[in-house]
């Protein structure tokens, strides 16, 4: 089974318009979370992280963890045709001392 | 910011032959990583090393994957033999500790023929 699963898939949204993103792990190992953005031919690139129950802004972007579900989500606000790109969410399994990540979301910001 | 470089960009092999695939990670970090990555899809973890040693690695990481980072050069993967499978966009990753954000390379695309 998964252990950081994603949803949705694949998500389009207008251009200025909120683009919301999922992640659930499946296990308590995983404290500390991440989100990457990947775009087209490019390696992925550390968007934020958030550790602590609650929200964390920064700019356009805000992440909410919830560690009693082990749910952590991404919103995007006012987004743009350069937000379009695949985003994962990334956890820190704290025994294995490494990152698993989920299998992405692709984001369409449609102009 | 920081960055990690891959070289080669692009590398196109027959099955059966050795591959070797350099990366330079961001040059305080401790932590290094490869990934795979095949169509643009889910980021499979490969392997991590740390302090010259790999910590874990993941049942993709094949008997025929081994990493090495002599005397703080590249920090390289060498596949041998290669595999049709073993195609794929190959990204390293560095870091300064184990939880803490990784850079990662542009990737090294693979073809296997």
């Amino acid at each position: 089974q998964q252990k950081v699963q994603q949803s949705p898939e694949s998500l389009s949204v207008p251009e200025g318009g909120m683009a919301s993103l999922n992640c659930t792990s499946s296990d308590r190992n995983f404290q500390y979370f991440w989100w990457y953005r990947q775009h087209s031919g490019e390696g992925p690139k550390a968007l934020m992280s958030i550790f602590s129950d609650g929200d964390k802004k920064e700019g356009r972007f805000t992440a909410h963890l919830n560690k009693a579900s082990l749910h952590v989500s991404l919103h995007i606000r006012d987004s743009q045709p350069s937000d379009s790109a695949l985003y994962f969410c990334a956890a820190y399994d704290t025994n294995a001392y490494k990152v698993i990540f989920g299998k992405g979301t692709h984001l369409h910001v449609l102009p | 910011g920081p960055k990690v470089l891959q070289i080669p960009s692009h590398q196109i092999i027959d099955m059966g032959q050795m591959v070797t695939l350099n990366c330079d990670p961001v040059s305080n970090h401790l932590y290094f990583y490869w990934y795979k990555q095949i169509l643009g899809q889910q980021m499979e973890f490969l392997v991590n090393f740390y302090n010259g040693k790999v910590m874990e690695k993941s049942k993709l990481f094949k008997d025929q994957f081994s990493v090495e980072r002599p005397d703080g050069s590249y920090f390289t993967l060498k596949i041998q033999p290669t595999a049709l499978e073993d195609s794929a966009v190959y990204f390293c990753a560095s870091s300064w500790t184990g939880d803490a954000e990784q850079f990662f390379g542009p990737g090294t695309r693979l073809t296997v023929l």
